[in-house]
């Protein structure tokens, strides 16, 4: 199975500061498709996730702009450049290139 | 407007059984794949289940391999999750989400708001 790792695993941020997220993975997720199955969720507190990155850095449809993601292989990242009071929740990252489907194991981001 | 609405959850005795729906709508729920996802109290987010489009293919998590069988009715626009044997592990919110098939590219995109199973004596 592919182990997914998040780190910090949690994060306090001023309003208006950039925040990182790093995500690597046991193997690589670039398919031979020439694709990355990395995705990127954010679990705002009581709702259900709502994705933001799919293939490791294309925006999904809505999602603001401050919101990037980078990386390849097996390292990953998330970057906010200007972190929001609407941004709290926790950060999973994703992996589909197989079956199980793997989760990291969340980024608690919190406003100071 | 995609949606998905989990039902079914509830509370049940160790090695009992309930069966999850996930009624669909604003999109083609015969032409996209569907999942469950699960999240114990306070964790993180665990893969349970995933099905075709068609139902014709099957995969799950170890941890529930043998208990749990994943199936839809494309007629009716719903998803199911039936589970037997529970176990207190089983304990979770349980969502549904579609993994949807656009312009190359595959995205676990639309989550139910979830359905709480409690497995407890």
């Amino acid at each position: 199975d592919v182990v997914m790792t998040q780190t910090p695993l949690s994060l306090s941020v001023t309003p208006g500061q950039p925040a990182s997220i790093s995500c690597k993975s046991s193997q690589s997720l670039l398919h031979s498709d020439g694709k990355t199955y990395l995705y990127w969720y954010l679990q705002k507190p009581g709702q259900s996730p709502q994705v933001l990155i799919y293939e490791g850095s294309n925006r999904f449809s809505g999602v603001p702009d401050n919101f990037s993601g980078s990386g390849s292989g097996t390292d990953f990242t998330l970057k906010i450049s200007r972190v929001e009071a609407e941004d709290v929740g926790v950060y999973y990252c994703m992996q589909s290139i197989q079956l199980p489907y793997s989760f990291g194991q969340g980024t608690k981001l919190e406003i100071k | 407007e995609v949606q998905l609405v989990e039902s079914g959850g509830g509370l049940v005795q160790p090695g009992g059984s309930l069966r999850l729906s996930c009624a669909a709508s604003g999109f083609t729920f015969s032409s996209n794949w569907m999942h469950w996802v699960r999240q114990a109290p306070g964790k993180g987010l665990v893969w349970v289940s995933r099905i075709n489009s068609d139902g014709r293919s099957t995969n799950y998590a170890d941890s529930v391999k043998g208990r749990f069988t994943i199936s839809r009715d494309n007629a009716k626009n719903t998803l199911y999750l039936q589970m037997n044997s529970l176990r207190a592990e089983d304990t979770a919110v349980y969502y549904c989400a579609r993994e949807y098939y656009g312009s190359g590219s595959y995205v676990v995109d639309y989550w139910g708001q979830g359905t709480l199973v409690t497995v407890s004596s």
